[in-house]
């Protein structure tokens, strides 16, 4: 078990330029999450996948941001158009269901700034 | 819809001393799951520990209790002997079994450890 990682883990961007990012579970954890997080606020749930399949949209996700996870296993937030509003970690997170409940584990995160 | 909420933005304690963090939650849901998760500056939120709703008996991991009043919609984390790697952020988080369990989180509280 190596953990959820994410990459890059930083990126600095201009502002309208296209990003990616990508999240890789914990190995056969079934559910994926991605969350936003900005400096002093905890973080706020963005999108939600079980297995390949992607069951839940926030409206903080916008049309210009995009997620996918082909095959079930990793997933990719892709913000295109960037604006200084986006500049904020992205959290990915996993989790295996089991019944009842199941926790959730977390990557580091990916900073971007939008400048 | 569900809201946590963490008035404490700061608290500080003396090594070896005990502290306890507040949180509120609202919820019309019956059966959920209440969170603590710490992130500390490297920014990986870890799970602290996690109560079920349906279980009266309070969830105790080593030096981490939790205080959950259900009728109250009360759950305080208490941090017994401080370490100074206790420093970080603590995040109260709710979830929701009837959904796909995504996490609701507050503002978050910023601990630090007096040596």
């Amino acid at each position: 078990d190596t953990g959820v990682s994410q990459d890059p883990r930083h990126k600095i961007t201009k502002r309208g330029q296209n990003v990616t990012f990508r999240c890789d579970p914990i190995s056969e954890h079934n559910r994926l999450y991605w969350y936003r997080q900005t400096l002093g606020q905890g973080p706020e749930f963005l999108t939600y996948f079980q297995n390949e399949a992607q069951l839940e949209k926030s409206r903080l996700l916008s049309d210009r941001f995009s997620a996918e996870r082909p095959k079930g296993s990793f997933s990719t937030l892709e913000i295109q158009r960037t604006e200084q509003g986006d500049s904020a970690m992205y959290l990915c997170a996993s989790s295996l269901t089991t019944g009842r409940g199941n926790t959730i584990y977390f990557g580091e995160g990916s900073w971007l700034t939008v400048v | 819809a569900q809201t946590v909420t963490q008035s404490q933005p700061e608290m500080s304690v003396q090594e070896a001393e005990t502290v306890t963090l507040s949180c509120t939650y609202d919820t019309s849901e019956s059966d959920y799951y209440l969170f603590w998760y710490k992130q500390p500056p490297s920014r990986q939120m870890i799970l602290v520990i996690r109560q079920e709703a349906y279980k009266q008996q309070n969830a105790t991991e080593n030096r981490f209790s939790v205080n959950f009043q259900k009728a109250a919609k009360s759950f305080s984390l208490k941090i017994s002997d401080s370490q100074l790697g206790d420093a970080a952020m603590y995040f109260c988080a709710y979830s929701w079994l009837g959904a796909n369990s995504k996490l609701t989180f507050g503002k978050g509280i910023t601990l630090s450890v007096r040596p």
